[in-house]
């Protein structure tokens, strides 16, 4: 099945700081999904960007299906942002089964 | 639109005991799927399903059992819990194959 690595595996940030987190992945694939995980466990879906850039707010996303690589970028960063990103991609690269990178944990001090 | 449920929240078991986590969805979605997810790592697949009456096994079925009788539930079930099983579980659904997943607010389950 397909690899996912996600990098840097933690990140301290000031409060209003930028951020670009990144997402590696060994094959093709047709879709891609950024996630939040808050502190308090809840995951929520940031972005489905299997290629292109959208942008939510503070944050956007990148993906370079060509070079298997997704980049999430947060601007201006707030202590809500805190937490674990992860991305996730078709186990084999397309479907509905996902395989989770390990996640990028984020820690935005006030 | 509540989106997805799951219940109960938390629990613990002993050692050999039996439970089954509940997960529920209002948005219609034909996909469900239960994940789990351990410190340090992400989540992974145990089981999911397509449509109501399917099952399929996931990346980590062993021990595990589940059951989509109705199109809005997904039940996971565990028959004889181990220490292993000590994680949190997950439930998401989807519209459609590879579209997004939404997630329910998971379950902490301890194992004794």
């Amino acid at each position: 099945g397909i690899q996912v690595e996600q990098s840097p595996p933690d990140l301290i940030l000031q409060e209003g700081a930028n951020s670009t987190l990144r997402c590696n992945f060994s094959d093709s694939v047709n879709n891609l999904q950024w996630f939040h995980q808050n502190p308090w466990g809840q995951l929520i879906n940031l972005f489905y960007i299997p290629s292109g850039t959208k942008q939510n707010g503070r944050l956007s996303a990148t993906t370079v299906a060509t070079e298997r690589y997704s980049l999430l970028y947060i601007s201006s960063s707030q202590t809500t942002d805190s937490g674990v990103y992860f991305c996730a991609v078709p186990r084999e690269g397309s479907g509905s089964r996902l395989t989770f990178g390990e996640g990028t944990q984020l820690t935005v001090n006030p | 639109n509540a989106g997805v449920t799951q219940t109960p929240k938390f629990r613990v078991l002993k050692t050999g005991q039996s439970m089954t986590l509940l997960c529920a969805q209002d948005m219609n979605h034909e996909y469900m799927y239960w994940y789990r997810q351990d410190p340090g790592m992400g989540l992974r697949l145990i089981h999911y399903s397509v449509g109501e009456g399917t099952t399929a096994k996931g990346e980590v079925p062993d021990g595990y059992n589940v059951s989509r009788l109705k199109k809005q539930n997904f039940l996971l079930g565990l028959e004889s819990a181990a220490p292993s099983q000590t994680s949190v579980y997950f439930c998401a659904s989807s519209y459609g194959l590879g579209n997004i997943q939404y997630f329910g607010a998971g379950t902490r389950l301890s194992v004794l």
